[in-house]
């Protein structure tokens, strides 16, 4: 998909590591999304951010996870003390703004394996 | 809360068949927006088509078709001729507004269509 770019690719972790997941939005973007996809699921939604600001974290696990959009840079997905279990496709989309009927472009994912 | 549904798991064609996707979504509001998405064996979604709760044409690209009803809360998608190619997940999905004033999108399972050829 073009313009929203998400890296590593792929990322392979051992239990009880840290994972951090890079999303750059499309240029002129300043909203950020992150859905997770479990195996043989739909994607869920985690988190929603604007730049240095957590509008909604509804959706993402209270502990080992965070989320957040700097001023400058990209935005990052931390998940500290990786366990079996978050091994997942993590999707980042981006809009230029958050009203609902601004579309939300995807990137295509990392997909995280953990040990 | 709004919620989407897609009951077919797996389907499975013959190269040259058509087929139907079928979505049934629930919301409150009565401004939405509609879209369904691809997921080939590579990973990435493939943007299909958005549709605001408003316009209730269908629609056609091509071989792909969508069906919008209202009334039944509805936004199937065919696929005619199928091709192998067309093998992937298929996601509907359903954008209302959040309570904070900002979209929230909610997928459905996803429906694994299988083309042989």
């Amino acid at each position: 998909n073009a313009g929203v770019m998400q890296n590593p690719r792929h990322l392979v972790r051992r239990r009880g590591q840290e994972a951090r997941l890079r999303c750059s939005p499309m240029k002129g973007h300043s909203h950020v999304y992150w859905y997770r996809q479990l195996p043989e699921e739909g994607l869920k939604f985690m988190v929603y951010l604007q730049k240095e600001n957590i509008i909604d974290e509804s959706g993402m696990p209270k502990e080992r996870f965070s989320a957040e959009f700097p001023k400058e840079g990209p935005s990052i997905l931390r998940i500290q003390q990786v366990v079996r279990g978050d091994s997942a496709a993590y999707f980042c989309a981006s809009s230029p703004a958050g009203r609902f009927n601004q579309p939300q472009h995807f990137g295509d994912g990392t997909r995280l394996s953990i040990l | 809360a709004q919620k989407v549904t897609q009951a077919q798991t797996e389907i499975s064609v013959v190269e040259k068949e058509d087929v139907t996707l079928d979505c049934v979504y629930e919301t409150r509001d009565t401004t939405y927006y509609l879209f369904w998405y691809k997921q080939p064996p590579s990973g990435e979604l493939v943007f299909l088509i958005r549709r605001n709760s408003f316009d209730e044409q269908n629609e056609i690209s091509g071989r792909y078709s969508w069906n919008f009803q209202k009334s039944t809360s509805s936004f199937n998608f065919t696929i005619t001729a199928s091709q192998v190619v067309d093998s992937a997940v298929y996601f509907c999905a359903l954008s209302e507004d959040g309570s904070g004033g900002y979209q929230k999108v909610t997928f459905g399972i996803g429906t694994k269509l299988q083309v042989i050829p």
